[in-house]
């Protein structure tokens, strides 16, 4: 069972505007969310967090919103850059398991 | 220490021969991780180690993986008798206990059974 899932493949969004990626979950023991940003021929690194006790963390350009009555989870990435192109993966980690599981991941590419 | 190293990063291999692949974590970090990843998807979950224990391996692992961690230092993944299905990205990843500020993954070795 896909218990995190990232229901768009792919988003394409001009150089300045907002890009907003999202993220739903069925499981409700989920601890932790967090976004990776991952770049051709490399591995997922590491972008933002939150916990389940809250509902909203910031970090420079990028917002993660989690709305946990609904299981669902974004981020928001403004302004994007072209450098913000890349596959990004939504995440969710149980504190006592310790294991991440990933959505399939958005696939981001942000036009000139 | 400039982060979690995989070797190799890219092995082609005939199907029913064995590989084996290595990860060195970062060596402050005592958990480590595998994961597998398949185009299109997100990194599953293989298996986990804290030191030299293997603590939790999913049910993706079948009897011809094996994952090793002697003296809870650099792990090794080997594959038996490899199928055409193995073919993936093969992601190792360590972390402090507690994991929430984020894993810190390698580069992969990408494995293709001809």
């Amino acid at each position: 069972d896909q218990q995190v899932k990232q229901n768009s493949p792919s988003l394409s969004v001009q150089e300045g505007r907002i890009s907003i990626l999202n993220c739903d979950y069925t499981n409700s023991m989920f601890d932790y969310f967090l976004w990776y940003k991952k770049y051709p021929a490399e591995g997922p690194t590491f972008l933002i967090s939150i916990s389940s006790i809250k509902d909203k963390n910031e970090d420079g350009r990028f917002t993660v919103f989690l709305n946990k009555s609904a299981k669902h989870l974004s981020l928001h990435i403004v302004p994007s850059q072209p450098g913000d192109s890349a596959v990004y993966f939504c995440a969710a980690l149980k504190a006592a398991g310790n294991k991440l599981t990933f959505g399939g991941g958005t696939r981001v590419l942000v036009k000139p | 220490d400039t982060g979690v190293s995989q070797d190799p990063r890219h092995k082609i291999t005939k199907r029913g021969q064995n590989v084996t692949f290595r990860c060195d974590p970062i060596s402050e970090h005592n958990r480590l991780y595998w994961y597998r990843q398949t185009l299109g998807q997100g990194p599953e979950f293989l298996t986990y180690f804290q030191n030299e224990a293997q603590l939790e391996k999913s049910r993706l692992l079948s009897d011809r993986f094996s994952a090793e961690r002697p003296k809870g230092s650099f792990s090794t993944l080997e594959i038996q008798r490899t199928e055409q299905g193995d073919s993936a990205m093969y992601l190792c990843a360590s972390s402090f206990p507690g994991g929430r500020w984020g894993y810190t993954f390698g580069s992969g070795t990408r494995l293709t059974v001809v």
